[in-house]
């Protein structure tokens, strides 16, 4: 079964910096796709980036980018230049190439301070 | 983008009650919708699987019997949580996925209490 581990339950940036949130997963699958979800206290959930594994280049969005280590099984998430409202829980998800089901870790509430 | 829109948003009920949520795609057709629950602080745990036009699947450990699922249109998902009891309350979300590709949308989620 895949699994998908957040070592890091909560991490706290100061306004204007960058903080890494890590995870990792463990699958047997070559064809793969991992996510990085944001969860605000609003409770809806917004895909911030995605990566598919047969790509060997990071994938970036604006201040978001993932450091994606295939063979480690490594998928970590980096935020840039944080703002306030990048505060919220951040969910890394998983899923395989063959269904659409995802299989979420457990989760990092990022703090944003001033 | 995509919209799924879920409702109830909030829902309060009496133990031995049955509660329906409903999971519609606006603007797209939904052939597989999934639904997920999500308790304080906790991550989002799978229970179900949704086709249209076929009986749902289930992960293991969760009662079919108690969260019946109908998928009966390409827009339109409905969880039915019969006879509920306060271990029940809970986040419940659905998500449905456009036409088979990677992209999935969420709607944004029914709070379940109990009572």
């Amino acid at each position: 079964a895949q699994t998908v581990t957040q070592s890091q339950p909560e991490m706290s940036v100061q306004e204007a910096e960058t903080v890494t949130l890590s995870c990792t997963y463990d699958t047997s699958e070559s064809d793969y796709y991992l996510f990085w979800y944001k969860q605000p206290p609003s409770r809806q959930m917004i895909l911030v980036i995605r990566q598919e594994a047969y790509k060997q280049q990071n994938a970036t969005e604006n201040r978001f980018s993932v450091n994606f280590q295939k063979a480690a099984k490594s998928f970590s998430l980096k935020i840039s230049d944080s703002q306030l409202g990048d505060a919220a829980m951040y969910f890394c998800a998983y899923r395989t190439g063959t269904a659409s089901k995802l299989t979420f870790g457990t989760g990092t509430r990022l703090q944003v301070t001033l | 983008g995509a919209v799924v829109s879920q409702h109830p948003s909030r829902v309060i009920c009496k133990s031995g009650t049955s509660v329906k949520i409903e999971c519609r795609s606006l603007d797209f057709q939904a052939t597989t919708m999934f639904w997920y629950r999500q308790f304080p602080k906790q991550s989002l745990m799978l229970m179900a699987t949704s086709n249209e036009g076929s009986k749902a699947t289930y992960e293991q450990g969760v009662e079919k019997d108690k969260f019946l699922i109908n998928h009966a249109s390409l827009t339109l998902s409905t969880l039915t949580v019969t006879s509920a009891h306060p271990e029940d309350s809970s986040f419940y979300i659905c998500s449905a996925s456009l036409g088979g590709s990677e992209k999935l949308f969420f709607g944004s989620g029914t709070q379940l209490s109990v009572l």
